[in-house]
């Protein structure tokens, strides 16, 4: 079965500063889709960015990119100029699906990171 | 505005008593999740409908039982069964239940067992 784990429980960063999440993932698939997801307080789940195994370059929305390093079993989010609103907490999931019958697994999720923005 | 809600937003229970989360969708998604949430540990997914009238166990499916006669409405009951209810419950729907599709969320309902 496949694993997510998050090693950082909590991280802290100053606001206008750049701080990386990490994950790392465990599976033997070669093509599966990686997720960032971010919880804020009022703990409603927004995805926040998306990686395809397949894809090379990196993803990046806005303030928000990953580095992907496959062989590594890697995924961090990286979030650049913190601001206050990006004080949440930030859950990594991964996702494939058969390849026989092409049906998508189910959405596995690492036990998160909170993330605090000091102002 | 198109989304998904949950109610109620908290809900109490006595211990023995079956206790149904209302999860509705206007977003004409056909595939519907729910999943519980426990302090320091990841989402878990109790079971998964990809179309109407249809649903699947996920892991932890034990104590819970779904319907889906609609394609916007997954309600989810849980029942004296489950062991330890006490958690938040979040609901999601997603277009398609492929694995590149993007979850969206509810706002989640916290079950607490008194």
């Amino acid at each position: 079965a496949q694993t997510v784990t998050q090693s950082q429980p909590e991280m802290s960063v100053q606001e206008a500063e750049t701080v990386t999440l990490s994950c790392t993932y465990d599976t033997s698939e070669s093509d599966y889709y990686l997720f960032w997801y971010k919880q804020p307080p009022s703990r409603q789940m927004i995805l926040v960015i998306r990686q395809e195994a397949y894809k090379q370059q990196n993803a990046t929305e806005n303030r928000f990119s990953v580095n992907f390093q496959k062989a590594a079993k890697s995924f961090s989010l990286k979030i650049s100029d913190s601001q206050l609103g990006d004080a949440a907490m930030y859950f990594c999931a991964y996702r494939s699906y058969d390849i026989s019958s092409g049906s998508a697994r189910q959405l596995t999720f690492g036990s998160g990171t909170q993330l605090t923005v000091l102002p | 505005d198109g989304g998904i809600t949950q109610s109620p937003k908290y809900l109490f229970r006595k211990e023995g008593q079956n206790v149904t989360l209302s999860c509705e969708q206007n977003l004409n998604h056909d595939a519907m999740y729910w999943y519980r949430q426990d302090p320091g540990q990841g989402l878990r997914l109790i079971y998964y409908s990809q179309i109407v009238n249809d649903f699947q166990k996920g892991d932890i499916a034990e104590g819970y039982s779904v319907s889906r006669e609609k394609k916007e409405s997954f309600p989810l009951t849980v029942t004296s069964a489950q062991k330890n209810p006490t958690a938040f419950y979040l609901c999601a729907s997603s277009e398609r239940d492929l694995s590149y599709n993007e979850q969206f969320f509810g706002p989640g309902t916290r079950l607490t067992v008194l």
